[in-house]
């Protein structure tokens, strides 16, 4: 099965504050996603990428940048934190076909104070 | 508004019963559809695809899906406690990679 690991689990942020979430998948996988979840909402897209060096946007961009350097890694920048963006943030990868099934990680749970 | 939406929200059921689960899309070019299961303190897996009009079966669950009226359903039956999780319904479109995901429902099995 497709291992997804996010880093940190858990982080408190100050408001204003920069934060990075990073996450590395291991099943050469070309799709790679950003997704946060919120009572009553469900899931919302924030940012996703087709392959190294590539990045789209979601649903829900605003207040994000995302970055994927290689293949493995992609990660999610909050560049000026605000509590609106507490969450719990899930990243997923998946192949570039059409009906691609996604595999998640275990998430990171962000507090912004 | 979100693009697919889900009902009921939460549901109860007894150890041994029927669950039924909904989804409905306001978008007409999805044309692939999931079902993902998420239990307390881990992330989504996906559960089932479904991609033509009609019943899919995978052992104790059903997904049925009618694309002319963009509704899709999971049915479990001889529902286990082990069942009690967040469901989450999901849709892509063809010759897209972006998935979006529905709101939730949330499924008690009492024993």
């Amino acid at each position: 099965e497709a291992a997804v690991t996010q880093s940190p689990r858990n982080k408190v942020a100050v408001t204003g504050g920069k934060v990075t979430l990073s996450c590395n998948q291991t099943n050469n996988h070309n799709n790679m996603y950003w997704y946060r979840q919120d009572t009553g909402h469900g899931l919302r897209l924030i940012h996703y990428s087709y392959g190294a060096g590539s990045t789209e946007k979601g649903d829900i961009p605003d207040g994000y940048k995302a970055s994927r350097p290689s293949q493995e890694n992609f990660s999610l920048i909050l560049e000026l934190a605000t509590p609106s963006q507490t969450s719990v943030y899930f990243c997923a990868s998946g192949e570039r076909l059409g009906g691609n099934t996604l595999y998640f990680g275990a998430g990171t749970r962000l507090s912004v104070l | 508004q979100q693009k697919v939406q889900q009902s009921p929200e939460s549901l109860s059921v007894p150890e041994g019963g029927m669950a039924s689960l909904n989804c409905t899309s306001s978008d007409r070019n999805f044309q692939y559809f999931w079902w993902y299961r998420q239990h307390s303190g881990e992330g989504p897996k996906a559960l089932m695809s479904i991609f033509s009009d009609g019943d899919k079966k995978e052992g104790r669950f059903t997904a049925h899906l009618n694309k002319a009226s963009l509704h899709v359903s999971l049915h479990i039956r001889d529902s286990q406690p082990s069942d009690s999780a967040l469901y989450f319904c999901a849709a892509s479109e063809p010759n897209t990679d972006k998935v979006v995901f529905g709101t939730g429902t949330r499924l008690q099995v009492s024993p």
